[in-house]
């Protein structure tokens, strides 16, 4: 398996701008992460999905970003209207829990987001 | 807010030697693991602890939890240059459909050739 990907690696964007993150999580994986590395903040949870529907959102710091998983194979985070305190690197991540046999969440590489 | 705080902060070490890494935390956690980034990369997963168990070893790796302290160790023994990396701990609390993650700040830990 591919692992995760995401793309773009690397986005540049002038403030206000929309900007869309794109994920592919591991084939079978029934759940999907979204974080958001800093480092003022470290890594924070920004929302999760289980079987394609969004479980906690609580992480999402506001009405700007929102996040879409139209299905097992494809998920998105969007930004709009973007600024530029949303410069970070954003991972996307897969993890099968299979019964709880498995708690291991797998990363992509990240996208590395710079808003000027 | 991060559940997990690592210590130290940064430790720098000449091959060979030991590192040892702990983790703090806050509430009553279902499991703790512990990941490692390289600069530029995403996290990579090294082993995971549940809240029944006390020690578990993979390779060179040996991790502790002790629940009534709510505190984890990290101990890589042998030390490589490859090792240099950010290692961070993650407490990890599951209900229901509900599966969490929560990470500390990490320890930056660099290996001396």
């Amino acid at each position: 398996d591919a692992g995760v990907i995401q793309s773009p690696r690397h986005e540049v964007t002038e403030m206000g701008q929309e900007v869309t993150l794109r994920c592919k999580p591991i084939s079978g994986h029934d759940y999907l992460f979204w974080y958001r590395q800093t480092m003022m903040r470290g890594l924070e949870l920004l929302i999760y999905f289980n079987n394609n529907v969004p479980i906690d959102d609580s992480g999402m710091p506001e009405d700007r970003f929102s996040a879409k998983m139209p299905n097992a194979s494809f998920s998105t985070l969007k930004i709009q209207p973007s600024e530029p305190r949303d410069s970070a690197v954003y991972f996307c991540a897969s993890s099968f829990y299979d019964r709880g046999r498995d708690e291991t969440q797998y990363f992509g590489p990240g996208t590395r987001l710079l808003v000027l | 807010s991060q559940q997990g705080e690592e210590d130290p902060q940064a430790l720098s070490i000449q091959e060979g030697e030991n590192a040892t890494m702990n983790c703090s935390y806050k509430t009553s956690i279902n499991n703790l693991q512990w990941y490692r980034q390289n600069s530029g990369r995403g996290l990579v997963h090294l082993i995971l602890i549940r809240s029944n168990e006390r020690e578990k070893h993979s390779g060179r790796l040996r991790v502790t939890l002790d629940t009534s302290k709510k505190s984890s160790s990290l101990l890589i023994t042998a030390s490589r240059a490859a090792d240099t990396a950010s290692y961070f701990c993650a407490t990890g609390i599951s209900s229901g459909s509900a599966r969490q993650l929560t990470f500390g700040s990490g320890t930056q830990l660099t290996v001396l050739p």
